[in-house]
């Protein structure tokens, strides 16, 4: 079965310096990768998309790489802030796969000032 | 623009008990889900829409029943509560299937 790895661990780093997290998956080719920020008691916000055929898209201080052949998705916070600080999900559009979008467990930054 | 609202946001149940939760989106989206979030478990889709009065079973969808007989109105429905329940549910909408997916503010529910 396809399964979506982050890191469960909390990524604690300095404010200033470039955050990145790592999505990982198994088993299939999604059509689009997706990354989602979570805060505390609230729901998912949609932040970046990226397609199969693109190998990196950006957005601010945001940057995806999408790579097909590892089967990994890299998720870059530049010049990283306390505001940052949240839970970072990505998800993977699965359409050889009953249509679903599945989410990964998502990975807790924190940046300290 | 209120974008998806969940209805209630808070919910105790007993055991065997029957309730709905209500999703509403005004930005007139064709799809629509319900994921469930638990510790250690992440998000994990229980039914979605495809459209007025389709639905279709997601990755955990016992126990659970869905309706969309509006377009902006996504039902879920727990015909007799357990306690494996428990869980922060969660309604998504989305202009095109499986993209940029709008999530509502959660419903916390507990089942005793």
């Amino acid at each position: 079965s396809q399964k979506i790895e982050q890191n469960s661990e909390a990524l604690n780093i300095q404010e200033g310096k470039t955050a990145t997290l790592t999505c990982n998956y198994t088993n299939y080719s999604p059509a689009y990768l997706q990354w989602y920020r979570q805060d505390p008691g609230r729901g998912p916000v949609f932040l970046l998309l990226i397609r199969e055929n693109e190998k990196e898209k950006r957005k601010e201080r945001l940057k995806v790489t999408f790579d097909t052949t590892l089967k990994q998705s890299l998720f870059h916070i530049t010049a990283s802030q306390p505001a940052d600080s949240a839970t970072y999900l990505c998800a993977l559009d699965l359409r050889n796969a009953g249509n679903m979008l599945t989410f990964g467990g998502g990975t807790r930054l924190m940046v300290k000032p | 623009n209120a974008g998806v609202t969940q209805t209630p946001k808070f919910r105790v149940l007993k055991t065997g008990q029957s309730m709905t939760l209500l999703c509403a989106q005004d930005m007139n989206h064709e799809y629509m889900y319900w994921y469930r979030q638990d510790p250690g478990m992440g998000l994990r889709l229980i039914h979605y829409s495809v459209g007025e009065g389709t639905t279709a079973k997601g990755e955990v969808p016992d126990g659970y029943n869905v309706s969309r007989l509006k377009k902006q109105n996504f039902l879920l429905g727990l015909e007799s509560a357990a306690p494996s329940q428990t869980s922060v549910y969660f309604c998504a909408s989305s202009w095109v299937l499986n993209t940029e997916a709008f999530f509502g503010q959660g419903t916390r529910l507990t089942v005793v």
